[in-house]
């Protein structure tokens, strides 16, 4: 089946404009994340949605960052007033169901984010 | 919270030959621990997976152990193949939150 997509691939941008990065999970997934991926290095944790659930948004850099997630099935981050350090790529992940049982995350191919 | 160790972030192996990626977590509760694969430009894809129930787990040329005492496991790709080149993740998990590994290079010269 269909795996999670992200729209779009490559984003450039000027500083200090907004951009929005889309997410649309595996069907049926009640958990989606956010992650950042800086050059050459590891997946640092931005948000968490599961269900109708409020959002543990702990890993938000700055009140720039937000995201939603309507209908508990795409999701939007939004980056407000960007700068350069913002560039990175943007992961999104889904899996089927949150709690205590471990499911496996399925990542989209990711936002490539430049801000110029 | 949980805390992952990779090593080492590099890894240059000759095609053939073996290659071991390590990771150590801070937190005895993580029960989950999955690796990732990713190649250029695309997104993380998962390789394997352990539970904390399970010390060892293997498919095909890939095997993971887990020591739950020592909190660290291991990735092991033998008869490592060119197209085995990619960065890989590991990643230790407590319910909903997971935490990863910086990732490890791995290169296969043929």
């Amino acid at each position: 089946g269909a795996g999670v997509s992200q729209s779009p691939s490559n984003k450039v941008t000027e500083k200090g404009k907004d951009v929005e990065l889309r997410c649309d999970p595996i069907s049926g997934h009640t958990a989606l994340y956010w992650y950042r991926q800086s050059l050459g290095q590891g997946l640092e944790f931005l948000i968490y949605f599961q269900g109708n659930s409020a959002p543990d948004k702990s890993g938000l850099p700055s009140d720039r960052f937000s995201a939603e997630r309507t209908g508990g099935s795409v999701s939007t981050l939004t980056i407000q007033r960007t700068q350069q350090e913002d560039s990175a790529v943007y992961l999104c992940a889904s899996k089927q169901r949150g709690g205590a049982i471990q499911e496996t995350q399925y990542f989209g191919p990711g936002t490539r984010l430049l801000v110029l | 919270g949980e805390n992952v160790e990779q090593h080492p972030s590099t890894l240059s192996v000759q095609e053939g030959d073996s290659a071991v990626i390590k990771c150590t977590y801070s937190d005895s509760a993580s029960n989950y621990f999955p690796w990732y694969k990713q190649e250029l430009g695309k997104g993380p894809q998962l390789i394997i997976d352990i539970r904390s129930n399970v010390g060892e787990k293997k498919d095909q040329r890939i095997a993971v152990t887990l020591n739950k005492t020592a909190k660290h496991f291991s990735l092991h790709i033998t008869e490592t193949q060119p197209e085995d080149s990619a960065v890989y993740f590991c990643a230790a998990s407590i319910n909903n939150d997971m935490r990863f590994g910086a990732g490890t290079r791995l290169t296969v010269k043929p």
